[in-house]
């Protein structure tokens, strides 16, 4: 069955950066679109982009331009999304999550990793 | 961006009744060219990442009970779970998936059991 699994939690200081993998399963990995979502504690959800596995330069949510990096590695069928210049605000789990239809984007979820919380932290 | 907002923030159903959570986007998410709406519905267990519920605004993802259903089009939305079980407890979420990014969630409605 496809799954995602995604890197241990993460505690950082403010100001560092933190690296989060994905590794995909289950399925053909260049023929989803892979998306990044987080959730502060107790908040809801925000998108934070998405990369194609095909190529192709990612697109990040306005917000994150400059601060958020995605890129995969397709011969592990991993992607990964680093963050940089942590700030407390951005304590909060984060999800990958692929798009379920083949070889374009929908826009919808499904399914997701089952999370990583990056704490940061002085 | 497109605001997505819900209603209510939550509600307490007794077992076996009906949940109705209302969700509404601040432009329409229906696209004219091929009549779909760009809407999904999720569900989130404490501790557990979401789960897709419906897409399209209607379509019910892969073995998600019957008893969830999706209505609505252009801006206006709802989730009904027409029979309340014990397991359906947890926070649901409406999102936007329509145009250029970014794809933006509803706050979320906690459904809890009366």
């Amino acid at each position: 069955q496809v799954q995602l699994v995604q890197s241990g939690a993460a505690v950082k200081k403010p100001g560092a950066s933190v690296k989060v993998s994905c590794k995909a399963s289950g399925y053909s990995f260049t023929s989803h679109y892979m998306h990044w979502v987080r959730q502060a504690p107790g908040q809801g959800l925000e998108w934070l982009g998405v990369i194609n596995p095909r190529g192709g330069s990612p697109t990040y949510a306005q917000k994150f331009q400059g601060r958020i990096t995605m890129t995969m590695d397709t011969s592990t069928s991993t992607v990964y999304m680093e963050v940089s210049s942590l700030r407390p605000e951005d304590t909060a789990v984060y999800y990958c999550t692929r798009d379920p239809i083949s070889y374009s984007t929908s826009g919808c979820f499904d399914p997701w990793g089952q999370g990583t919380l990056v704490t940061v932290s002085s | 961006d497109i605001v997505m907002t819900q209603s209510p923030d939550s509600l307490g159903v007794s077992l076996g009744e009906r949940a109705t959570i209302n969700c509404k986007s601040s432009q329409s998410v229906l696209y004219s060219s091929n009549n779909k709406n760009y809407l999904a519905w999720y569900q989130q267990k404490p501790g557990q990442p979401p789960k897709l519920l419906i897409y399209w605004a209607s379509t019910r993802a892969s073995g998600v009970p019957d008893r969830f259903s999706g209505s609505g089009s252009g801006t206006d939305f709802t989730l009904t779970i027409r029979s309340l079980q014990a397991e359906d407890v947890a926070v649901y979420y409406c999102q936007h998936y329509y145009g250029p990014p970014p794809i933006t969630f509803g706050p979320g409605t906690k459904v809890d059991i009366k």
